[in-house]
């Protein structure tokens, strides 16, 4: 499986400032995804990141709040903007990989715990 | 109805006796299923893929999938307390049209030493 670098690995912010996350995979990867997980909860898709165009949202999940970069197919950045204490969460990058379109296996970075205080 | 559902847990069970997961999914045309284990303040790791009706066996852990009834599981062998974890049953979005997986709630399982 692919080895997935995110960083910062957490970090604690002021409200209405903004925190950019950094994904790094370490081989070519068509399927790039960003979930969050709020504490005690399961994995929630924020958006499908797509390599030289705008990212897929999921409902309830907008491009002003979290604007998405991804410029190739190693990379990707997710912003999470203007923030409140209720955006405090893990978000998790994600890979996927897999033979056929509906056989996607994902994995995992490390997860950037973030609190705003 | 949510689209991948768990019972949360706890599920407690002794070491070395079976713990047995479970997982319904809402979208019937589905085709591929999983199981990711999650320890507290990690992120989750894939332990067993499944696409096809029946069981898939790895190790300790067994999948079973069941199209008919929506139903999957997961079965691990001599529970060790290093298996105490959330685990996850994920599930992908062709119904959808979404590649990415869809996470059920997690099950949580502690053993007992």
């Amino acid at each position: 499986s692919a080895v997935i670098s995110q960083k910062p690995s957490r970090d604690i912010c002021q409200r209405g400032t903004s925190l950019t996350i950094q994904c790094q995979v370490d081989s070519q990867v068509t399927m790039m995804f960003w979930y969050r997980q709020q504490p005690g909860q399961s994995l929630t898709l924020i958006a499908t990141a797509n390599q030289g165009s705008e990212a897929t949202y999921e409902s309830g999940f907008v491009i002003d709040k979290f604007p998405i970069s991804r410029p190739n197919l190693t990379f990707s950045t997710l912003t999470v903007s203007n923030m409140s204490p209720e955006d405090s969460s893990i978000y998790l990058c994600s890979v996927g990989t897999g033979q056929g379109a509906w056989n996607t296996e994902a994995f995992f970075g490390q997860g950037t715990r973030l609190t705003v205080v | 109805q949510k689209e991948v559902e768990q019972n949360s847990g706890p599920l407690s069970v002794p070491e070395g006796a079976i713990a047995s997961l479970n997982c319904t999914y809402s979208d019937r045309v589905s085709q591929s299923f999983f199981w990711y284990r999650q320890y507290s303040g990690k992120s989750p790791e894939l332990i067993m893929s499944i696409y096809s009706n029946g069981d898939k066996e790895d190790g300790r852990f067994t999948a079973q999938l069941n199209k008919a009834s929506q139903y999957v599981s997961l079965l691990i062998r001599d529970s060790q307390p290093s298996d105490s974890a959330t685990y996850l049953c994920a599930v992908n979005g062709r119904g959808t049209g979404r590649r990415a997986l869809t996470f059920g709630s997690g099950t949580r399982l502690q053993v007992q030493p």
